[in-house]
């Protein structure tokens, strides 16, 4: 089965700049995943979608950074303007439903922002 | 709130040695408990979990007990291998799924 997949890998952006990155979850995984994980520091939740609907947005940064997964599927998540404390890696994760509380992880967007 | 912490890094050992990572938990309820690993240019994995008090989730050689009365959830190895060199992660879920992390460790493991 096929893992998530996550593009681009890297990216390098200049403040102020906007960026995107893309997740396409397991197949069938109802629920999916945004995190932010700064050097050093374990991934902090960013965004959870239930198929297209929203769960929990409490730890986005909604000024800047938004998500979103239309038809239940593959998801996007974009930073508009990007700022230093942007740079990590943004992972995306994938569960069977809301109710299964093991999570697949794709393998991350590096970000940096210079 | 719910919170992990996790023993310091990074760590250096010698192939064969005995592996622990100490990980305590801080949550209200009866939270699972996962180990996550992450390979260099990989993705996390899940390595083992437990969901209730005194579950011991074990995988590839590696075994975590869950202990309610210690909030903890300490990893162990037995004979650790080159192939083991990772960051490992330690983390919880409370009833609503939402995955808490602590902040990592580097474990080297030299030939």
């Amino acid at each position: 089965e096929a893992g998530v997949a996550q593009s681009p890998r890297y990216k390098i952006i200049e403040k102020r700049q906007s960026v995107a990155f893309w997740c396409n979850p397991i197949s069938g995984h109802a629920t999916l995943y945004w995190y932010q994980q700064i050097l050093g520091q374990g991934p902090k939740l960013l965004i959870q979608f239930q198929n297209n609907g929203v769960v929990d947005d409490s730890q986005l940064p909604k000024d800047r950074f938004s998500a979103e997964r239309l038809k239940g599927v593959d998801s996007t998540l974009k930073i508009q303007p990007a700022k230093l404390e942007d740079s990590a890696v943004y992972l995306c994760a994938s569960s069977l439903g809301r109710d299964t509380d093991t999570q697949y992880f794709g393998p991350g967007t590096r970000l940096t922002v210079l | 709130g719910n919170s992990v912490t996790q023993m310091e890094g990074p760590v250096t050992l010698s192939e064969e040695a005995f592996l622990t990572i100490n990980c305590t938990y801080t949550a209200t309820g009866y939270p699972s408990l996962f180990w996550y690993v992450q390979y260099p240019g990989e993705g996390l994995q899940l390595l083992l979990k437990a969901t209730k008090a005194d579950d011991k989730g074990s995988n590839k050689g590696f075994e975590a007990t869950y202990r309610k009365e210690t909030t903890s959830f300490h990893l162990e190895k037995g004979s650790v291998q080159v192939s083991d060199s990772a960051v490992y992660f330690c983390a919880l879920s409370p009833n609503d799924y939402k995955l808490s992390f602590g902040a990592g460790t580097t474990v080297t493991v030299r030939a």
